[in-house]
């Protein structure tokens, strides 16, 4: 089945410095990928849509400068969250999209989740 | 606006017990629904899908889930509860149209507990 991994699992970084989270779809090619936010007790919060070759697609309420995403292949895509600071401290998880199957001439997607990146900005 | 809602914030069970988990979607077309479970400080698992035809899906750990077009609900169920069963789970909707791309959007996900 569709395997996908994110790492780090987790990091602990200094305020203002920067943090790149990378998410490989490993045996499938993802033209879509999706990064969220969790905080701790709540739902997964739709950060941006990722798509190979062009440029992410924002959530309202997302600042594009300080969560910096690129999906340069097909297999992969990495969220930098730049000039960190301590309420950026979450749990981020990416997710890949990929056909589960067609019916009728439409395509049916999958998706599949990353193991989660718990970030601390101390 | 399309949603998923999961009216049960918190739920607990005694071991061995049926469980049944809500969940209500507010969307205008068919919509493709998922369950996944999540343990804590994980990421998240896929139970079961549904994209069309039968309505009852079997998903992985014995789960099931029955979609009803008339109540607007995706409900998961489980005869018998297992402790490992305890976790935090999810329903999402796939959101389709013009600027969508396919988004997976999130219900506010229920807390299972499970009694000894």
């Amino acid at each position: 089945g569709a395997v996908v991994s994110q790492h780090p699992s987790w990091v602990i970084c200094k305020s203002g410095t920067s943090v790149k989270i990378e998410c490989r779809s490993l045996d499938f090619q993802a033209t879509t990928m999706f990064w969220y936010r969790q905080f701790p007790k709540q739902s997964l919060m739709l950060m941006a849509t990722s798509n190979e070759g062009s440029k992410a697609t924002y959530e309202q309420g997302v600042e594009k400068d300080k969560f910096l995403i690129n999906h340069a292949s097909l297999t992969l895509s990495t969220l930098t969250v730049t000039s960190a600071h301590p309420e950026d401290s979450s749990f981020y998880i990416c997710s890949a999209r990929s056909p589960d199957r067609g019916f009728r001439m439409v395509i049916y997607y999958g998706y599949t989740f990353g193991s989660g990146t718990r970030l601390t900005v101390v | 606006a399309q949603s998923v809602t999961q009216p049960d914030i918190h739920i607990t069970v005694s071991e061995g017990a049926s469980l049944e988990l809500r969940c209500n979607y507010s969307y205008g077309a068919t919509p493709y629904l998922f369950w996944y479970v999540q343990s804590p400080g994980q990421g998240l698992q896929l139970l079961l899908k549904y994209f069309s035809g039968d309505t009852l899906v079997q998903g992985i750990k014995g789960f099931e889930a029955e979609f009803k077009r008339s109540q607007s609900s995706f409900n998961l169920r489980k005869p018998s509860v297992h402790w490992s069963d305890a976790a935090e789970y999810f329903c999402a909707v796939v959101l389709h149209g013009s600027g969508n791309t396919g988004k997976l959007i999130f219900g506010q996900g229920t807390t299972l507990q499970v009694k000894p």
